[in-house]
């Protein structure tokens, strides 16, 4: 079972430079989620996605932007890197039935801006 | 939004001994509380959650105690062994789609 898998695993990026992270899962959940994870802050809400084709801004969204084109794949896109998304990025998703369920999380995007 | 604290950040016990957790939420909405452990390298995991309408979850070591009034929940890790050395993250969910998570308590077990 592979659960969620995102794409790449590591990546150093040059300042301002874009790139876009894959997060696929085939668990068949309706709602999917971008975390930044930083030293001492947890993971903090970048965007969500509660269906296929629908987004929504989280906590921490500026500097980036999503699609949910197809069910299975929620697309983390960033136009114009900067070091402050130097950071570990975590995918996950959560079945449709009901609110109060388990979240699958990825392995984890570890992105350097230089 | 949500916030949520999380203490201590990081806790060091000695193998055998028990760990204890706090997390203490601001939303009187929220009506779901996980637990997630994450390893080195991993993505967390979930290991236990509590839902409003109950006060306490046990699942052989790990307990969850909800304080509801109080806003305040915690995880009990009993008998600690070293495959228990991870980071913790408390988390709250309310009437929405979304987790908010505490900052996180890196647990160490002694050997």
């Amino acid at each position: 079972n592979a659960g969620v898998t995102q794409t790449p695993k590591f990546r150093v990026l040059k300042t301002g430079q874009s790139m876009t992270l894959l997060c696929a899962q085939d668990m068949n959940h309706e709602y999917m989620y971008w975390y930044r994870q930083d030293p001492g802050m947890g993971l903090r809400l970048i965007h969500y996605s509660v269906g296929e084709g629908t987004t929504a801004k989280g906590e921490v969204p500026d500097g980036y932007n999503v699609s949910r084109l197809k069910k299975q794949n929620f697309l983390l896109g960033l136009e114009s890197a900067a070091p402050s998304q130097t950071s570990v990025y975590f995918c996950a998703s959560r079945p449709g039935t009901a609110m109060n369920t388990e979240a699958f999380f990825g392995q984890g995007t570890r992105l350097t801006v230089v | 939004g949500e916030n949520v604290e999380q203490h201590p950040s990081t806790l060091s016990v000695q193998e055998g001994d028990s760990a204890v957790i706090k997390c203490t939420y601001s939303d009187s909405a929220s009506n779901y509380f996980p637990w997630y452990k994450q390893e080195l390298g991993k993505g967390p995991q979930l290991i236990i959650d509590i839902r409003s309408n109950v006060g306490e979850k046990k699942d052989q070591r790990i307990a969850v105690t909800l304080n509801k009034t109080a806003k305040h929940f915690s995880l009990h890790i009993t008998e600690t062994q070293p495959e228990d050395s991870a980071v913790y993250f408390c988390a709250t969910q309310s009437n929405d789609y979304k987790l908010s998570f505490g900052a996180g308590t890196t647990v160490t077990v002694r050997a």
